[in-house]
């Protein structure tokens, strides 16, 4: 069973802070992917990467950056949290290669507070 | 940039009937997957379907696609309660194995 773990469900941080999203994974998978997800506007793309230290924005990097140090981890950073970083986070992971996309395997999300 | 739209943004059933879930989306596509989602957990995927393919079932889920009206359906036939969940639709538009997610349906089955 494919597992994407992380590291907090829930989070409450300050204005200003720095913080740190950690997701894992354990089947080898090239890509790996952050979301949020916010009431009436769904998933929205925030960085992917397909390849250890290979990074793409998506459609929302603004005010974040991303870590792949290694195949497995993916991390998430907000350099100076804001309070309309307050959202539902979501790490996923898929093979990569080959012709089209694949299974997406998330993982339980953090919920982020910023107050 | 949103792609699939799904229709209707909640429906409510009863235990034993079918439910149908529509998505629209806007440009050519590799394939389509539908994804759940239960209250406040992450998403869970359930089907995908390529852009070659117009049928495909998966215990009670049927899941059609049309490329030419550039639309998919997702059926669950019998329901449960615990079919009651959001579902989203997403759409592979080439590239980088990346995905595009609508904003989902909200599913709720009561007994």
């Amino acid at each position: 069973d494919v597992k994407v773990t992380q590291s907090s469900r829930y989070l409450v941080k300050r204005t200003g802070e720095k913080v740190f999203l950690e997701c894992v994974q354990d089947m080898d998978h090239e890509n790996m992917f952050w979301y949020r997800q916010d009431p009436g506007l769904g998933l929205r793309l925030i960085y992917f990467s397909y390849d250890v230290k290979m990074k793409e924005k998506g459609d929302i990097p603004e005010g974040y950056s991303v870590s792949r140090e290694k195949k497995e981890r993916f991390s998430l950073i907000l350099e100076s949290a804001s309070t309309n970083q307050t959202s539902m986070y979501l790490c996923a992971s898929s093979f990569g290669g080959g012709d089209g996309s694949y299974e997406q395997y998330f993982g339980p999300g953090t919920r982020l507070t910023v107050t | 940039s949103q792609q699939g739209e799904e229709d209707p943004q909640a429906l409510s059933i009863q235990e034993g009937e079918n439910a149908t879930m529509n998505c629209s989306y806007k440009t050519s596509i590799n394939n389509l997957q539908w994804y759940r989602q239960n209250s406040g957990r992450g998403l869970v995927h359930l089907i995908l379907i390529r852009s070659n393919e117009r049928e495909k079932h998966s215990g009670r889920l049927r899941v059609t696609l049309d490329t030419s009206k550039k639309s998919s359906s997702l059926l669950i036939t019998a329901s449960r309660a615990a079919d009651t969940a959001s579902y989203f639709c997403a759409t592979d538009e080439g590239g980088y194995s990346t995905l595009t997610f609508g904003k989902g349906t909200m599913l709720l089955v009561s007994p």
